[in-house]
């Protein structure tokens, strides 16, 4: 494998799930990122993690829960959801997050669907 | 505050027509960071450049170009000769380069059609 993978590609989940979103990134780098991508909106920068260790949260409902076990590996937990957090969500990462100098490299997205 | 503006939302061309997408950008920083990306249908964004605020040079990549005029505060990205791969959605994007900064500001897109 190589780039950043993102599993599953498409979820669909009622408001009262628990369920994951998985990102690997085989690149070697040491930040890691996720944003939403909303018909219509600017894509949004949910989280930051640099070195494993959190550095960005965009004012992100608690509903959204990000786990970095190690530089390679990005997870966001969902739970109670609501429709309007359907949406594409991109993972994303880089050599380094400092002052977001160095470019990323995207997954393809997991589209999730929330009844 | 940071901000992005991508004021095209679609743009459609007939291929080896010349396009130019625009990009229009608000800081109150003096070092900041300008990049490119391309969304194609498969979903993930592809980088295509990055330009520095103390760089204006203009940039030249094959058929691709870009413009920076720090005075109108643009960084416009002009496809040449365009052709049907060319199609999907560009975004403009701009950091500031603070120490503390972990965030970045993407415009809203313009997608781009390259008609046969």
């Amino acid at each position: 494998e190589t780039g950043v993978t993102q599993t599953p590609r498409h979820l669909v989940m009622g408001m009262t799930n628990k369920k994951s979103l998985k990102c690997e990134q085989h690149l070697g780098h040491n930040a890691m990122y996720w944003y939403k991508q909303s018909a219509k909106k600017p894509l949004e920068l949910m989280f930051v993690y640099n070195f494993k260790e959190q550095t960005e949260n965009n004012s992100v409902p608690s509903r959204f829960s990000p786990e970095c076990p190690n530089s390679s590996h990005l997870f966001l937990h969902l739970h109670t959801l609501q429709p309007e957090d359907s949406a594409l969500y991109l993972c994303a990462s880089s050599q380094e997050a400092a002052a977001m100098y160095y470019e990323q490299y995207f997954g393809p997205g997991t589209r999730l669907t929330v009844t | 505050a940071q901000k992005v503006t991508q004021a095209q939302t679609e743009i459609s061309v007939v291929e080896k027509e010349d396009v130019t997408l625009d990009c229009v950008y608000e800081t109150r920083d003096t070092t900041y960071y300008l990049f490119w990306y391309k969304q194609p249908p498969s979903g993930e964004l592809v980088f295509l450049i990055r330009r520095n605020s103390f760089d204006e040079q203009n940039e030249i990549s094959g058929r691709y170009s870009w413009n920076f005029q720090k005075s109108t505060s643009s960084f416009n990205f002009t496809i040449t000769a365009s052709q049907v791969v060319d199609s999907a959605v560009y975004f403009c994007a701009l950091s500031e380069a603070q120490e503390n900064n972990n965030d970045m500001r993407f415009g809203a897109g313009t997608r781009l059609t390259v008609k046969p």
